[in-house]
């Protein structure tokens, strides 16, 4: 079955380094996501990982996969007040969903 | 280039009413998933469907139904709404199924039942 769960809040400072962990427990997962939700608002895709990959860099994004912990981090470098949201670890396995965690409420302060 | 278009934004209904919620997929999407968002959760898989057909379906009740039309657009149903029904309603739409990049979303319905 599928499970993902991340930490619930991270307050950050402007400027520093902003790191977010999840956990997934399929091993099937074929494609694991970052998505972030602003208030009132959608799902905005960030990035997205192959499983056989270990790294992906994306302008101030990182994203770190262990396969063998079956653990998932978003780094979000030279953080600002703009990325303050809600931001959603997701898998995807071999059909047709999309297994969410509970989100990570980042709070990004002055 | 429209993105994935919802309708309505908010809605409220009364414990026992049935609702229908649209979505448009984005231009050149054929594929439409839909989503329930409780408050303070992630978003759980409701249904997916593809060439006017469900596809693949999560742990909701058959209360919980939709269709998808030949343009691609969809609704779902809610039929004898309960309060824990009460949540923010995502469609996304992709090109296909298996698709790596995600899937483009809405930006929800909000479903209040009282």
């Amino acid at each position: 079955g599928e499970d993902v769960e991340q930490s619930l809040f991270l307050s950050v400072r402007e400027g520093d380094s902003s790191v977010i962990n999840c956990t997934y427990t399929d091993s099937s997962s074929t494609y694991l996501y970052w998505y972030k939700q602003e208030p009132g608002a959608g799902l905005q895709l960030l990035t997205y990982i192959f499983s056989n990959m270990d790294m992906k860099q994306d302008q101030r994004l990182t994203v770190l996969l262990n396969k063998k912990d079956k653990h998932l981090s978003l780094r979000i470098a030279d953080t600002q007040t703009g990325d303050s949201a809600i931001y959603f670890c997701a898998e995807k396995t071999n059909d047709y969903k999309l297994s969410f965690g509970a989100g990570t409420t980042v709070t990004v302060r002055a | 280039d429209a993105g994935v278009t919802q309708s309505p934004t908010h809605l409220i209904k009364t414990r026992g009413q049935q609702v229908t919620l649209r979505c448009s997929p984005k231009s050149g999407h054929d594929t439409v998933s839909w989503y329930q968002q409780a408050l303070g959760q992630g978003p759980q898989f409701i249904f997916q469907y593809y060439e006017e057909e469900e596809r693949q379906r999560g742990n909701f009740p058959d209360r919980f139904s939709g269709h998808q039309f030949p343009n691609y657009s969809s609704e779902l149903n809610v039929n004898a709404l309960l309060l824990g029904d009460s949540a923010l309603y995502l469609c996304a739409s992709s090109l296909g199924a298996l698709v790596a990049y995600g899937y483009t979303f809405g930006s929800g319905t909000r479903l209040t039942v009282v």
